[in-house]
């Protein structure tokens, strides 16, 4: 099946700064989503991105599908920014809807 | 509104028990799917149903039994549970399993905590 790897593992900012988070895949894709995972567990939509570049607010992503990654920014981070940041990415030949998740990327945001 | 609801929050059972875990969704979505996560572990596909007929079982042991009584709901029964069930159960929704405008976008409820003991 498709290998998703997300880096880094652990990230830890001041409030206010900017960070990038990767997600490398093993095969063509159909279907590519961000999400954060709250401390609560809630896992929340942040962009759905098989290709190109979207932006809200302070959180931007761009999928680059021919050289298999993506990559979401965050801009002047806040403390509520922290948890895990999940890519999930569903494959081709009908699989797109069977999402396969990264480790994810834990962030912590001091004050 | 993109909301799925779950219940019960948390649930705690014994191995003997019998229990069932609700999903809601509203958005009149076609497609439901499950998905299980351990702690500090990513999500993991369980079941998915599309139109009310279950499309995808990810080999998962017959103590966990899905239902989708009509388009918005979706049922996980649960029956003699292993302590190794305890875990985060997910519900997801999607417009339906299709490509174009990214139909196949899933949102998810904010989980039921369960914990078999």
């Amino acid at each position: 099946g498709i290998q998703v790897e997300q880096s880094p593992p652990d990230l830890i900012l001041q409030e206010g700064a900017n960070s990038t988070l990767r997600c490398n895949f093993s095969d063509s894709v159909n279907n590519l989503q961000w999400f954060h995972q709250n401390p609560w567990g809630q896992l929340i939509n942040l962009f759905y991105i098989p290709s190109g570049t979207k932006q809200n607010g302070r959180l931007s992503a761009t999928t680059v599908a021919t050289e298999r990654y993506s990559l979401l920014y965050i801009s002047s981070s806040q403390t509520t920014d922290s948890g895990v940041y999940f890519c999930a990415i569903g494959g081709s030949g009908g699989s797109n809807y069977k999402l396969t998740f990264g480790k994810g990327t834990l962030l912590t945001v001091n004050p | 509104d993109t909301e799925v609801t779950q219940t019960p929050k948390h649930l705690v059972m014994g191995m003997t028990n019998k229990k069932s875990l609700k999903c809601e969704q509203h958005m009149g979505h076609r497609a439901m799917y499950w998905y299980k996560q351990k702690a500090k572990k990513p999500p993991e596909l369980m079941f998915v149903y599309s139109y009310e007929k279950l499309s995808i079982n990810e080999s998962v042991p017959s103590r966990f039994s899905p239902e989708c009584p009509n388009s918005s709901l979706l049922n996980l029964h649960l029956h003699a549970l292993q302590p190794e069930d305890s875990a985060l159960y997910l519900c997801a929704s999607s417009q339906d399993l299709g490509l174009a405008g990214g139909r196949d976008t899933q949102y998810f409820g904010p989980g039921t905590r369960l914990t078999v003991l």
